[in-house]
């Protein structure tokens, strides 16, 4: 069984802040997600990254693959509070039938402090 | 765009209770879905996931059970609940390489 360790579990920072979380895995994956889940609702899919070594920008959030494709980062700079949430991070892992699923870590709880 | 309906939002049940949740899907068609649990805001766990209509693969033995009785509907039921199947609930469509996912229902076993 394929897993994705995720650290730190738990983050409490201030506004203004920068912050790295990580995904890590001893498996090679084809490709990572990173979602963002808000208290109540389902993660939405904020990045897929496919290639080893990609980095990826969105606005202040920047993820980056690893070249072995086994772990992925998420740099968040200058952190605000609506930047507070839970992040997961999801690796692509075959089925016997074929499919693929998704295997997701237990998450990265983020909560910046005004 | 795919949709994904997902209810009841909340749900408290006594033990020993049936359960029954449904998910249903939009714009798309012959979706993989996917039912996952999670646990006090933490990681997802895979519970079942379904290729096509009848097709179900378990990934945890449990006390629950799946069904797709239609390409865009996915069930998760249950003949008698425990405390232990409290949690959030998540209906998923995965496509290639992204998940969308229904709005959860919250289920409360007492």
């Amino acid at each position: 069984t394929q897993l994705l360790e995720q650290s730190p579990q738990f983050l409490s920072i201030q506004e203004g802040e920068n912050l790295t979380v990580y995904c890590n895995s001893s498996s090679v994956f084809s490709s990572l997600q990173w979602y963002r889940q808000e208290p109540g609702e389902g993660p939405v899919l904020l990045v897929t990254v496919v290639t080893g070594g990609e980095v990826k920008k969105l606005k202040r959030l920047t993820f980056q693959f690893g070249d072995a494709r086994k772990d992925s980062s998420l740099h968040i700079t200058a952190a605000q509070p609506g930047d507070t949430g839970l992040y997961l991070c999801a690796g692509d892992s075959p089925t016997q039938g074929g499919s693929e699923k998704l295997v997701f870590g237990k998450g990265t709880k983020l909560t910046v402090n005004p | 765009s795919q949709t994904i309906h997902q209810w009841p939002a909340t749900l408290v049940q006594p033990v020993g209770s049936p359960l029954s949740l449904e998910c249903t899907v939009e714009g798309t068609s012959n979706p993989n879905l996917y039912w996952y649990r999670q646990a006090a805001g933490r990681g997802l766990q895979l519970l079942f996931y379904s290729v096509g209509i009848g097709q179900i693969s378990s990934e945890v033995p449990q006390n629950l059970s799946a069904s797709r009785p239609q390409d865009r509907q996915f069930i998760l039921s249950s003949k008698k609940l425990l405390l232990s199947d409290s949690g959030f609930y998540l209906c998923a469509w995965i496509g290639r390489r992204e998940a969308f996912f229904g709005q959860g229902t919250r289920l409360t076993v007492v």
